[in-house]
Formats: structure tokens, sequence, C-alpha cells
């Protein structure tokens, strides 16, 4: 079975901070793929970024990128320059394939940009 | 582009009745298709998924059920409704296997 853990409930930084949110990860599959999505308060799930299990290099997305330790099996997210409107639920999600293509996600971290 | 429509938003339904829900897909031709289900304060359970018309997958044992029966028309289902299937249920759909999935907007579900 595939696990996801994000340890942090709810995160508060101030404006044009940068914020990293973590992520661990259990999947014996050795090809795999990492998402972060983004929930706002229209409950709208919004992909933000995605990881390749097999790339090294992490992805990044304008101000959004990732730190992936496939080793440690950490998919951390870096904000930077945060804005109001990053202000959601985000949650991370592994999709490592086998009979199912469903995504399995984790419990999110709410987090709140202060002005 | 592709757009993802799935209905109705919001809908209370007492306990023991019937539930259809829809999720249509535009603009793409033989999409994945899935069922996710979040409940108050969680993450997304995915409940079913599809590749191809009449092709459903169920990860979930419940009292739920889908159907595909057009290539871009996803339905979730139920006989009989039971307290704990309130909830957010979002539908989604990729390109392919291990593909990015995008989300519909979501439909809440209250039983009373």
């Amino acid at each position: 079975a595939q696990t996801v853990t994000q340890s942090q409930p709810e995160m508060s930084v101030q404006e044009a901070e940068t914020v990293t949110l973590s992520c661990t990860y259990d999947t014996s599959e050795n090809n795999y793929y990492l998402f972060w999505y983004k929930q706002p308060p229209s409950r709208q799930m919004i992909l933000v970024i995605r990881q390749e299990a097999y790339k090294q290099q992490n992805a990044t997305e304008n101000r959004f990128s990732v730190n992936f330790q496939k080793a440690a099996k950490s998919f951390s997210l870096k904000i930077s320059d945060s804005q109001l409107g990053d202000t959601a639920m985000y949650f991370c999600a592994l999709n490592s394939g086998g009979g199912a293509d469903g995504l399995t996600f984790g419990k999110g971290t709410h987090l709140i940009i202060q002005p | 582009s592709q757009t993802i429509h799935q209905w109705p938003a919001t809908l209370v339904q007492p306990v023991g009745s019937p539930l259809s829900l829809e999720c249509t897909v535009e603009g793409t031709s033989n999409p994945n298709l899935y069922w996710y289900r979040q409940a108050a304060g969680r993450g997304l359970q995915l409940l079913f998924y599809s590749v191809g018309i009449g092709q459903i997958s169920s990860e979930v044992p419940q009292n739920l059920s889908a159907s595909r029966p057009q290539d871009r028309q996803f339905i979730l289902s139920s006989k009989k409704l039971l307290l704990s299937d309130s909830g957010f249920y979002l539908c989604a759909w990729s390109e392919a296997y291990r593909r990015p999935q995008h989300f519909g907007d979501g439909t809440r579900l209250s039983i009373l």
C-alpha cells in the first residue's frame, strides 16, 4: 500500500515571505509520479506542480518549486514571494500506478498568507 | 481546450434516497475518468476510475456505484444513501495513465 503524509496541518506566513510545505510518502514502486495540488476556499483542486521519480532535477513552475529527495521519500513544496492568493489547502499526492491509476493524497496543509 | 463539468454543485438528500451525480468532459477523447470523495478535514479518497466506456474499477467497497455510458460521461450513483455518504465529491480526468489529473468544481453532498 502507498501512503502520503503531510505533517503540518496549518502554516501561516507574511506576504512576500518564502514558505516550505513538507510531504513524505511511501511506495514499493520505483517509477512513480508526485504532485502538489492547491485547493482554495472555492474547493476547486488546481494542479500546482508535478515531479516524475525518474527525473533527478527538481521541478519548478514560476514561484513554485519542489525539493525531491527520492532516497528519503520526501517531496517538499517551496513557495517564493508568497501572495495573498496563495492562501489555500495544499495537498501532496502520489501516483505509483500498479493496477490502479488513482492518486493517493495526504491530509493537506492549510497555508495562510497574512497581509 | 479541455473542460470538465460536474453537477449539481450542492445537494441535500434524505437518508435512504437515491443519488446520481454527473460529470462530463469536453475537448478530449477517451479520457481516464475518476471519482474522489473528500470528507471534512481530510484529503481525497479515490472511489472509482474508468479507462473506457463500460470499464469501471472500484477502489473502496461501499454502497456507491459508477457508470460510464459514454466516452466523456461519468456517473456516480447510489440506490440508498447513508449518513456516511456525506462529503465533497470530485470528478477528475486525465489524458492517459499517470498523466496529471484535472478536477471539476465538485459536489457538496449533505445527507439528512
